[in-house]
């Protein structure tokens, strides 16, 4: 898998702004995009996903954009809270798969 | 409901030695699967079974082996630990109606020296 060493990319951004979080992906066979937070020590938590016919998603708070084109995937968070400090982490599913491939992450880091 | 649960939290080892990691799901999925985090690196799948009886390699599987003893329980086995083992296991489950959900554990931080 792809490695990008110790250093995770970083966003910081102050409480109540919007952050917007990349992902670039490799596989134009992929099915299904997902987005899911890891809080320190903890297991990831499962986001929000999109299908590959799509081109947004909304959810709570959040919203995802993918563009097939140049193979991005980006997710929007409104009003970033304290709470969404976290590691954000992208994966991609073929259909048929059970199996999920992750990205490296993005760290976000929310400032009061 | 638990969720997900591993056991144990922490383990040291030294090189060579074994150890099964333990993992148990309560929500009834199908399948289960085992990652390894690296410091400043995403999840990578070690092996996975889509149901009960069957398991299948993942992306890093080498030096490691598994067992799905029942529909509820994963185990994952360090046969002969090496310091590349180091690293933070992480246990999920997902249902086959979504199967882009995965429910992770807490992680087990194994330290190989």
């Amino acid at each position: 898998g792809e490695s990008v060493g110790l250093h995770l990319p970083t966003l910081s951004v102050q409480e109540g702004d919007n952050s917007i979080i990349n992902c670039a992906y490799s596989n134009s066979a992929s099915d299904y995009f997902i987005w899911y937070k890891q809080e320190s020590g903890k297991g990831p938590q499962f986001i929000i996903d999109i299908r590959s016919n799509m081109d947004k998603r909304q959810g709570q708070r959040v919203t995802v954009l993918l563009n097939k084109t140049v193979k991005h995937l980006s997710l929007q968070i409104a009003a970033t809270q304290p709470g969404d400090s976290a590691v954000y982490f992208c994966a991609e599913r073929d259909t048929g798969f059970q199996k999920l491939v992750f990205g490296t992450g993005t760290r976000l880091l929310v400032s009061p | 409901n638990a969720g997900v649960t591993q056991t144990p939290k922490f383990q040291v080892l030294k090189t060579g030695q074994s150890m099964t990691l333990q993992c148990a799901q309560d929500m009834n999925h199908n399948s289960m699967y085992w990652y390894r985090q690296d410091p400043g690196m995403g999840l990578r799948l070690i092996y996975y079974s889509a149901s009960e009886g069957t398991t299948d390699k993942g992306e890093v599987p080498n030096g490691y082996n598994v067992s799905r003893l029942n529909k509820r329980e994963f185990s994952l086995r360090l046969e002969s630990a090496a310091p590349s083992q180091t690293s933070v296991y992480f246990c999920a489950s997902s249902d086959n109606a979504g199967p882009n959900e995965q429910y992770f554990g807490p992680g087990t931080r194994l330290t190989v020296t």
